[in-house]
């Protein structure tokens, strides 16, 4: 499985756009990338997934440069609410074509300050 | 729909007890997972199952955990003995998997174990 690095933690304001970077050198060509958030004492929910290019939901969008070793999480006019964790994870089908594995790294600690 | 859920969501033991969590997945997910959550860290994946088999539990402390899902719905994981480092939040979640590279995973609350 690809190994992930993200910042440890960031700090933001509200209102502003905060953009998270993670970074996979080693993805593989099958390899998805999954982006999740976690709140204190709740587990862990999705938010977005993607391939190649840009992808857009209703609460962020993924971008992910053309050699795919990068992606950014971008979150618009964040608000104190969206203070919490957020996981990059990198992974395709797992042995024999069983289902995908999830694995998780340490994160990044996202704070928004009044 | 209906979320997963675990129960019980807090739990404190002595060291050398054994104790069990219960997961509850969201009806038809055929992929269910246990993870651990230390303080301060990531979710530690401990087993994966497809339906009623064993995917992946290389990270399962064999010698003391064990986990079983029956009749590919319901499943249970067991400490025994417990020791201090297992304190941790226990995490079940549980996805659709029909073959589509898109699965989100939906997870649980969490179980709180405490272990003194």
């Amino acid at each position: 499985l690809a190994k992930t690095t993200q910042p440890i933690s960031m700090d933001s304001y509200e209102g502003q756009e905060v953009n998270i970077t993670c970074s996979h050198n080693n993805i593989a060509t099958n390899d998805y990338i999954t982006w999740y958030q976690q709140f204190p004492s709740q587990g862990p929910r999705f938010i977005i997934q993607g391939y190649k290019t840009k992808v857009t939901n209703e609460v962020a969008s993924l971008f992910i440069p053309a050699d795919r070793k990068s992606s950014t999480l971008s979150l618009p006019r964040v608000s104190l609410s969206d203070t919490a964790v957020y996981y990059c994870l990198v992974g395709s089908r797992g042995a024999s074509g069983s289902a995908r594995q999830l694995t998780f790294g340490s994160g990044t600690q996202l704070t928004v300050l009044p | 729909e209906a979320g997963v859920a675990q129960s019980p969501r807090y739990k404190i033991i002595e060291k050398r007890q054994s104790v069990a969590f219960w997961c509850n997945p969201i009806s038809g997910h055929a992929t269910l997972y246990w993870y651990q959550q230390i303080l301060g860290q990531g979710p530690k994946l401990l087993i994966q199952f497809q339906n009623n088999g064993v995917v992946d539990d290389s990270q399962l402390p064999k010698d003391r955990f064990s986990a079983e899902r029956l009749k590919g719905v319901d499943s249970t994981l067991k400490i025994q003995p417990a020791k201090l480092e297992d304190s941790a939040v226990y995490l079940c979640a549980s996805s659709l998997d029909h073959g589509g590279l898109n699965t989100e995973a939906f997870f649980g609350q969490g179980t709180r174990l405490t272990v003194v």
